[in-house]
């Protein structure tokens, strides 16, 4: 069974840093891309970023570009998103989601929540 | 970046009716396209996958249809469990973009 268990949510400050991380189990990570998608307060969902497999690529939204970086460490099943110079505007419940094969998200983590004060 | 519109933002229906739900996206996605649903206070689930094919464990009664810009989800007969949000997600090109999502309601 795919598990996907976030953590590292919490309040910060505007302008402060923060960094997530996903425990993945039930599946073999390192064959997979990973990725993050937010939903902020009472909104829809919005697609952050994506790693591939290795971690040798890694694609961003156009909101978070330059401020977030998403990571990997293969050897501990763990997907990893820092987030650095924070907005009121992220916050959000951060969900960890794994890929398939075709690249479409197959399995959500239940979600971590971060909330950016003003 | 591709935009995907979903229509409608929200509907109500009742138990057993056949609900119809439409994604479009802004240039041709083959049929790179999910939809997925979600319940307040949960994470989404994967219904549908290739737009066509259906995730692991999810009833027959949810089907999806489409290829290029035009893809739909219909639900033949509702039951209580469907009340929910339901989204698609086209995964052709990063980044990768939702649709505004609907809302099914009683």
């Amino acid at each position: 069974e795919v598990q996907l268990l976030e953590s590292g949510g919490g309040l910060v400050q505007s302008g402060g840093s923060l960094r997530l991380s996903c425990a993945a189990s039930g599946f073999r990570f390192s064959n997979y891309a990973m990725g993050w998608v937010r939903q902020a307060p009472g909104k829809g969902l919005e697609w952050v970023a994506v790693i591939t497999d290795s971690g040798g690529s890694r694609h961003y939204a156009d909101s978070v570009r330059g401020r977030f970086t998403i990571s990997r460490d293969n050897s501990q099943n763990t997907l990893f998103l820092q987030m650095n110079s924070l907005r009121a505007e992220d916050t959000a419940v951060y969900f960890c989601a794994k890929n398939d094969y075709i690249d479409s998200i197959d399995y959500w983590g239940q979600g971590t929540l971060v909330t950016v004060s003003s | 970046d591709i935009q995907m519109t979903q229509s409608p933002s929200s509907l109500s229906a009742s138990v057993g009716d056949r609900v119809t739900i439409t994604c479009r996206a802004s240039q041709g996605i083959r049929n790179d396209l999910g939809w997925y649903q979600q319940k307040p206070g949960k994470a989404p689930k994967r219904l549908i996958y290739a737009a066509s094919s259906l995730h692991s464990g999810v009833p027959s009664r949810f089907s999806g249809s489409g290829s290029g810009t035009e893809f739909t989800l219909t639900i033949s007969s509702l039951q209580p469990e469907d009340f929910a949000t339901y989204y698609c997600l086209q995964h052709n090109s990063y980044p990768q973009t939702f649709g505004q999502g609907t809302k099914v309601e009683i």
